[in-house]
């Protein structure tokens, strides 16, 4: 069955760098992308990035594609997202969810990244 | 800057029907835009109920249902259940970007 595993929780000063992953199993990791949003506690969901396994093309969130690297390992079949010079507004929930040909169904389970001093 | 826009908060009685919109500021909705459906319960993960603005993943119910309705994507639940209430999302694809519109709070009272 497919499945995403994500990484645990963060918590980071301002100013520092965050790597999460999001490790897949139960599917050809190739012939799919993989899609990253994030969730401020409290508020709705919003697009932070995309990556194809296949070619590793990327496509970013115009308001966070300065920070934001979404890369992809195929021999480990893991998704890694990093966010540099966190500010405190970037403290949220970060999803992972297969995404391919605008379909976007099996996701991660969270992991909450926590900006604080 | 797009800008896709949901209802708020809508009220349906168990049994009854209700109709979700989702509307992007760069002008219709049409299949181009790949409209994706999700539903958030709280503390939960996100769970996908709708792609390519109609069909149903294999999990979907079938009172769930996906289609284009005056110029906005629209997912219309029929014969709605308690456990309906949720936080309903759509996400639209434009010029290579997903956008999520700002959520619709379903209570079912």
């Amino acid at each position: 069955q497919v499945q995403l595993v994500q990484s645990g929780v963060e918590v980071k000063p301002p100013g520092a760098s965050v790597k999460v992953s999001c490790k897949t199993s139960g599917y050809s990791f190739r012939n799919y992308g993989i899609s990253w949003v994030r969730q401020v506690p409290g508020q709705g969901l919003e697009w932070v990035g995309w990556v194809y396994g296949l070619t590793f093309d990327t496509n970013y969130a115009q308001n966070l594609q300065d920070r934001v690297t979404v890369t992809a390992d195929t021999s480990a079949a893991t998704v890694y997202m990093e966010l540099r010079n966190l500010r405190s507004d970037d403290t949220a929930v970060y999803y992972c969810a297969r995404d391919a040909n605008w379909i976007v169904d099996y996701w991660g389970q969270g992991t909450l990244v926590i900006v604080s001093s | 800057q797009t800008v896709v826009t949901q209802e708020p908060s809508l009220t349906v009685s168990p049994g009854g029907t209700v109709t979700l919109t989702c509307a992007s500021n760069t002008g219709a909705v049409s299949s181009g835009y790949y409209a994706n459906w999700f539903q958030q319960k709280p503390g939960q993960a996100p769970r996908s109920l709708i792609y390519t603005t109609t069909n149903k993943h294999s999990w979907t119910p079938a009172r769930f249902s996906g289609s284009l309705l005056g110029g906005k994507a629209a997912l219309t639940l029929s014969g709605v259940q308690p456990e309906d209430e949720a936080e309903y999302y759509c996400l639209l694809y434009y010029n290579r970007l997903w956008f999520f519109g700002g959520g619709t709070k379903l209570t079912v009272l």
